[in-house]
């Protein structure tokens, strides 16, 4: 049972430069949550998806583009970077509606140069 | 919207002391408040939460406190360990406990 995954754990991108985030879960969750952290501001919600099949944006959407695969899998796409991309991202998921804790992955730390 | 704010931004105490996180929510529909531990390199992980019915909550060691009318939460650390040592969040959220507000952090450092 590895919980949430993410794939990479690190990347450096290009000013202009395209790229996916991987997340995966395994828990059977049915919601799940793409967020950025950021020195001295918290995580802040990009995206999320409630169940399969829906998407909804979240806290800071702009820049951004998510894909909810299946059950198991959110993608989070970056579609022309920019340096203001640059922080760590996080992908969590959490169970039924009443099961609020949201279990989150080890991150990804992106370098927009 | 929801926004948190969180004080200490750092907070440094000797082992076995107590350790107090404070913070502050705006909306008023808010009804579940979360607090996470992150490790050096790691996702955040849930410790302790507490929904609005409710005015405290305890753990072995640590617990939280709710203050509805002032709008504030705390989460208490009693005999602090070095392996405390981290950054705390709490967060607030009022939409199908889905959306969290995060505040922005607290590192707590234990020192032996």
């Amino acid at each position: 049972n590895a919980g949430v995954t993410q794939t990479p754990k690190f990347q450096v991108l290009k000013t202009g430069q395209s790229m996916t985030l991987q997340c995966a879960q395994d828990m059977n969750h049915n919601s799940m949550y793409w967020y950025r952290q950021d020195p001295g501001m918290g995580l802040r919600l990009i995206y999320y998806s409630a169940s399969e099949g829906t998407t909804d944006k979240g806290e800071v959407p702009n820049g951004y583009n998510v894909s909810r695969l299946n059950k198991r899998e959110f993608s989070l796409r970056l579609e022309s970077a920019a340096p203001s991309q640059t922080s760590v991202y996080f992908c969590a998921s959490s169970g039924t509606f009443r099961d609020n804790e949201q279990f989150f992955g080890p991150g990804t730390r992106l370098t927009v140069l | 919207g929801e926004n948190v704010e969180q004080h200490p931004s750092t907070l440094s105490v000797q082992e076995g002391d107590s350790a107090v996180i404070k913070c502050t929510y705006s909306d008023s529909a808010s009804n579940y408040f979360p607090w996470y531990k992150q490790e050096l390199g790691k996702g955040p992980q849930l410790i302790i939460d507490i929904r609005s019915n409710v005015g405290e909550k305890k753990d072995q060691r640590i617990a939280v406190t709710l203050n509805k009318t002032a709008k504030h939460f705390s989460l208490h650390i009693t005999e602090t360990q070095p392996e405390d040592s981290a950054v705390y969040f709490c967060a607030a959220s009022n939409t199908g406990f889905q959306k969290l507000v995060f505040g922005t952090g607290t590192r707590l450092l234990v020192s032996p």
